[in-house]
């Protein structure tokens, strides 16, 4: 079965440091997003990218944070400048319209 | 202000049994209503997807029902097993937004042997 995939599994990263966290989705999907979960709660939305643009950004998605497609198969998230609380696990996903989602195993997060 | 609410945050059932969990929502106009198990440390993995102008759908021991008018989702696990046991998320999506989803807190579910 077809699979998101996700890298690193773990990044520990010094406050203030940029990262960046590489996703390959499924190869026929049309829609990719980035979603994050802070330990103990909810699955959050952060941005959502379709046809090479963004499609939709939550108030998390602010200017520290960016994506990009850079050769048709990676999808990728910067975050320039890391705060403590960016510390979280990171999902990848990608979709059809209409149908269920397919999430990565996630990247977690570790700002110090 | 939206809300999605599962109605408890755990549930303890015995191997065997069916295990409901409900969703519901407040202020939402879903197009349609996801459901996905989580695994400690592990991504969301979709389950079963119901749209608005469905009552009920089924997947093996998996059910779910979809009433607009109580704004509420039912998913049913019958025949339990201990391998069924993780979180339970209940997602929605909006007409018009772009397909993004939004996701309850879960309810986690233990089945016991």
């Amino acid at each position: 079965e077809p699979e998101v995939t996700q890298t690193p599994s773990h990044q520990v990263t010094q406050m203030g440091q940029e990262v960046i966290l590489r996703c390959v989705p499924i190869s026929n999907h049309l829609y990719f997003y980035w979603y994050r979960q802070i330990l103990g709660q909810k699955v959050e939305f952060l941005v959502s990218f379709y046809n090479n643009e963004i499609s939709e950004k939550s108030e998390i998605f602010d200017d520290q944070f960016s994506v990009e497609r850079p050769d048709g198969s990676n999808f990728t998230l910067k975050i320039r400048s890391t705060k403590l609380e960016d510390s979280a696990m990171y999902f990848c996903a990608s979709s059809d319209l209409g149908y269920g989602y397919t999430f990565g195993s996630g990247t977690r997060l570790t700002v110090v | 202000s939206q809300k999605i609410e599962q109605n408890s945050e755990a549930l303890n059932i015995q191997e065997g049994k069916t295990a409901t969990l409900t969703c519901n929502y407040t202020n939402y106009s879903p197009a349609y209503l996801q459901w996905y198990r989580q695994d400690p440390g592990r991504g969301p993995v979709f389950l079963l997807l119901i749209r608005e102008n469905e009552k009920e759908k089924r997947k093996e021991r998996l059910k779910v029902t979809f009433d607009t008018t109580l704004k509420q989702s039912l998913f049913h696990i019958t025949a339990s097993q201990p391998a069924d046991s993780a979180t339970y998320l209940c997602a929605l999506v909006t007409a018009g937004a772009n397909s993004k989803l939004t996701f309850g807190k879960g309810i986690t579910l233990s089945v016991r042997p």
